[in-house]
């Protein structure tokens, strides 16, 4: 298994780009999530889905949207990026509830 | 949502037994009790879980108090690759699945 993968490990964006985060898992888990962490801090909730097709917002949806359309791949689409979007990107994903998520490594998003 | 309270950083000398509290006095009967630490530049990493009984696995044991007010996770002998910051959270067993993480518990350890 390849676990949670998540591309781009790296990107820049000017501000007003718009930008799809992938993220894919093989593991056939049913949750998954996204979390930002700005430098020096903890994770924040952007969105999260229990199933495919099925999908709702965590603390900080502002600017993102989300699908799930399939089990394996939840993206995360950035609308317009603004330089309060520079983060750390974390996707994870869990079989159940009583097991715990696995994260991908992250996607460094810079926008100037 | 539901919350925890952490220390925000505690320190322990290599080899030694590290107990990391965590309090979720608002913690309702359908919530899992998980644990996460995420070491320098990398993604949190999942460490145990538990519901009401005490719990162990390689990594760490978690105590669970009676009331389900508050856990300890234990790490038998600390090394100096468990220099992390640890983070205690609360997983509903309900509709929804939205897991918050807190500020968690920084661990420095001291060769």
């Amino acid at each position: 298994n390849a676990g949670v993968t998540q591309t781009p490990k790296f990107q820049v964006l000017k501000t007003g780009q718009s930008m799809t985060l992938q993220c894919a898992q093989d593991m056939n888990h049913e949750y998954m999530s996204w979390y930002r962490q700005d430098p020096g801090m903890g994770l924040r909730l952007i969105h999260y889905s229990v199933g495919a097709g099925i999908t709702d917002q965590g603390e900080v949806p502002n600017g993102y949207n989300v699908s799930r359309s399939t089990t394996e791949d939840f993206p995360l689409r950035l609308l317009s990026a603004a330089p309060s979007q520079t983060s750390v990107y974390f996707c994870a994903s869990s079989p159940e509830r009583a097991r715990g998520y696995t994260f991908g490594s992250g996607t460094r998003l810079t926008v100037v | 949502d539901a919350k925890t309270t952490q220390p925000n950083s505690m320190e322990s000398n290599e080899e030694e037994p590290v107990h990391l509290p965590c309090n979720h006095s608002t913690i309702s009967g359908t919530d899992y009790i998980h644990w996460y630490r995420q070491l320098p530049s990398q993604g949190p990493e999942y460490v145990i879980h538990g519901l009401t009984s005490n719990v162990n696995n390689r990594m760490a044991s978690l105590a669970i108090a009676e009331d389900r007010k508050s856990s300890t996770l234990i790490l038998h002998r600390a090394t100096l690759r468990d220099a992390a910051v640890y983070y205690c959270i609360l997983r509903d067993r309900g509709n929804t699945d939205k897991l918050i993480f807190g500020t968690g518990t920084r661990l420095q350890v001291f060769p």
